[in-house]
């Protein structure tokens, strides 16, 4: 079975500065997407950046960047010139391509300080 | 933008006691979901929705659950005889496909069983 791991419970990152989320996920499949998700505290789960796992380019997304390392089952999310508006806890996910569910991970929390 | 709309926002039942969540998915997506996420922990799949009919369940989605699109706008999840630990937030989302351009969430319903 899938699993998506996320060690970083916490994160903080100064206002301006870069920060780099962690991500890592366990599959047997070659065809899946990658996802990140920033939950605000309204709870609302918005996307913020999607990975196609055949694509070897990183996507970027304005200030947010994946560095996708596919043998090494890695997908961290870069968040460049942070804002206070960035604080919000952030999930990684994988799509199932066979089931079309959204595993996701325990999430990181990010503080960004002013 | 096109949104997915769940109500209520919050709703507050006596244990077991039956609820009714309600989501107007986005007018053109064909797949729809519902997950849930029990407050500080992660988001976990419940159901996935197409052709009017059950694609795939998770072993939460006990017989306790139902979903339903009665009238070809709303989808909706039921839970029979609530218990405690649904207390959670849960969360509707539509896609337009099943592959990999991530779902719309809606900004999810508060269930609070008491």
């Amino acid at each position: 079975a899938q699993t998506v791991t996320q060690s970083q419970p916490e994160m903080s990152v100064q206002e301006a500065e870069t920060v780099t989320l962690s991500c890592t996920y366990d599959t047997s499949e070659s065809d899946y997407y990658l996802f990140w998700y920033k939950q605000p505290p309204s709870r609302q789960m918005i996307l913020v950046i999607r990975q196609e796992a055949y694509k070897q380019q990183n996507a970027t997304e304005n200030r947010f960047s994946v560095n996708f390392q596919k043998a090494a089952k890695s997908f961290s999310l870069k968040i460049s010139d942070s804002q206070l508006g960035d604080a919000a806890m952030y999930f990684c996910a994988y799509l199932d391509s066979g089931t079309y569910k959204y595993i996701f991970g325990t999430g990181t929390r990010l503080k960004v300080l002013a | 933008e096109p949104e997915v709309t769940q109500t209520p926002s919050h709703q507050v039942t006596q244990m077991g006691q039956e609820v009714i969540l309600r989501c107007v998915p986005i007018s053109n997506h064909l797949y729809f979901y519902w997950y849930r996420q029990i407050l500080g922990q992660k988001v976990e799949f419940l159901v996935s929705f197409y052709n009017n009919e059950i694609s795939e369940k998770s072993e939460i989605f006990d017989d306790q659950f139902s979903v339903e699109r009665p009238d070809g706008s709303n989808f909706t999840l039921k839970i029979r005889s609530t218990k405690l630990e649904d207390s959670a937030m849960y969360f509707c989302a539509s896609s337009v496909d099943s592959r990999g351009y991530g779902y719309t969430f809606g900004s999810g319903t508060r269930l609070t069983v008491v």
